[in-house]
């Protein structure tokens, strides 16, 4: 039983149009969200991540959204840049948990 | 130098050996993980470390054993392996319910 599933296994979006990643859980203990990037050939990278008690998390060009009721989070990149072409991976952990579950991750594709 | 190291990057060998992936950070980070990434799995969790002496089972703990005796080394031993652990291993490490550090990987082919 998958936890944590992101159910587009790829998206191509325009160079400087939004790109919308989405993420489905289903263990309510989960209450901390992360995003990670990852370039082939090297390990995923940190993106951005929000806690339970908010909705919405910005740094910069990216926001997380997470609707907790729906069990459903999504990362808004705005404008899209060739250079964020990679797989995104999203990740769930609950207090104390220590170990985070992934989903399989979303290929996303900038076209300049 | 600071950061997450992985050895080796690269190695083949054949079904039956035994291997060891290592793993080794110096931020003295609590809590270090192992992944394998195959294609169409994202990333699944083998093994993980809350601290020196304590590790626990992941998702897909079989056919591997761990270790950590100090906090900044973590390693990943295939006992016997076999053709179904080709894979794209990751390590990482982290302080409790934070960010993640991942090392830059060890792709493995066993033949």
């Amino acid at each position: 039983d998958q936890q944590v599933k992101q159910n587009s296994p790829s998206l191509s979006v325009q160079e400087g149009r939004i790109s919308i990643l989405n993420c489905d859980y289903t263990n309510s203990m989960f209450d901390y969200f992360l995003w990670y990037k990852k370039y082939p050939a090297e390990g995923p990278t940190f993106l951005i991540s929000i806690s339970s008690i908010k909705d919405k998390n910005e740094d910069g060009r990216f926001t997380v959204f997470l609707n907790k009721s729906a069990k459903h989070l999504s990362l808004h990149i705005v404008p899209s840049q060739p250079g964020d072409s990679a797989v995104y991976f999203c990740a769930a952990t609950g207090t104390n948990a220590g170990k985070s579950t992934f989903g399989d991750g979303t290929t996303l594709t900038v076209k300049p | 130098d600071a950061g997450i190291t992985q050895s080796p990057r690269y190695k083949i060998t054949e079904t039956g050996r035994q291997v060891t992936l290592m793993c080794h950070q110096t931020w003295s980070h609590s809590y270090m993980f192992w992944y394998r990434q195959d294609l169409g799995h994202g990333l699944r969790l083998i093994y993980y470390s809350a601290a020196a002496d304590i590790t626990d089972k992941g998702e897909v703990p079989d056919g591997y054993v761990v270790s950590r005796s100090k906090t900044e080394n973590f390693p990943l031993t295939l006992e016997s392996a076999t053709r179904s652990q080709t894979s794209v291993y990751f390590c990482a490490s982290s302080r409790l319910q934070e960010t993640q550090y991942f090392g830059p990987g060890t792709r493995l082919l066993v033949l």
